[in-house]
């Protein structure tokens, strides 16, 4: 199947400092999601985006799919990103979702 | 709009206990997938339900099974429950075609002693 690598594995930052996490997969996909997971468990969807480029406040995401990689950024870093950030991908022609192993982000005032 | 939601949020069984975990899936998906995620790891595919049928499965044992109903809703049983069945288990749901989002529930976090 499908492996999802994520670097940098784990990522310490300043307050207001930005950062760029990756995600390179192994096939080609028809589907990547970015995720945050919180302190409780909860995957929270940050971006769904199997090409191109999105942004949503102080984060933004670059799939390019030909090459076989996804960036998350996120710029002016605050406490409140502190978690896990994942990747998840699908094969083309399969429903489900392969997982990285994350990139746990902390982020000290 | 309710997303996606998990029942129980914690549970402690003892080893060789019998467990079931509920999902609901968010409005308007017909499509129920389960993962299990240890501690430190990624989440790991379990299973898949369309149709109230196993549609796609992973890397674990019969001791997994699973069910959906015709509301959609699912549940995740695991027999012989085993130390190592110790996790945060998570539902997923997503519409009937391949290229559509996924969301998640809360997790139910099942602790084995």
């Amino acid at each position: 199947g499908i492996q999802v690598e994520q670097s940098p594995p784990d990522l310490i930052l300043q307050e207001g400092a930005n950062s760029t996490l990756r995600c390179n997969f192994s096939d080609s996909v028809n589907n990547l999601q970015w995720f945050h997971q919180n302190p409780w468990g909860q995957l929270i969807n940050l971006f769904y985006i199997p090409s191109g480029t999105k942004q949503n406040g102080r984060l933004s995401a670059t799939t390019v799919a030909t090459e076989r990689y996804s960036l998350l950024y996120i710029s002016s870093s605050q406490t409140t990103d502190s978690g896990v950030y994942f990747c998840a991908s699908r094969n083309s022609g399969y429903s489900t979702l392969t997982f990285g192993k994350g990139t746990m982000l902390l982020v000290s005032p | 709009d309710a997303g996606v939601t998990q029942s129980p949020t914690h549970l402690i069984k003892t080893r060789g206990q019998q467990v079931t975990l509920r999902c609901s899936p968010k409005s308007g998906h017909d499509t129920v997938s389960w993962y299990q995620q240890a501690l430190g790891q990624g989440p790991q595919f379990i299973f898949q339900y369309y149709e109230e049928e196993e549609r796609q499965r992973g890397n674990f044992p019969d001791r997994f099974s699973g069910h959906q109903f015709p509301n959609y809703s699912s549940e995740l049983n695991v027999n012989a429950l085993l130390l190592g069945d110790s996790a945060l288990y998570l539902c997923a749901s997503s519409g009937r075609r391949v290229n559509t989002e996924a969301f998640f529930g809360q997790g139910t976090r099942l602790t084995v002693v």
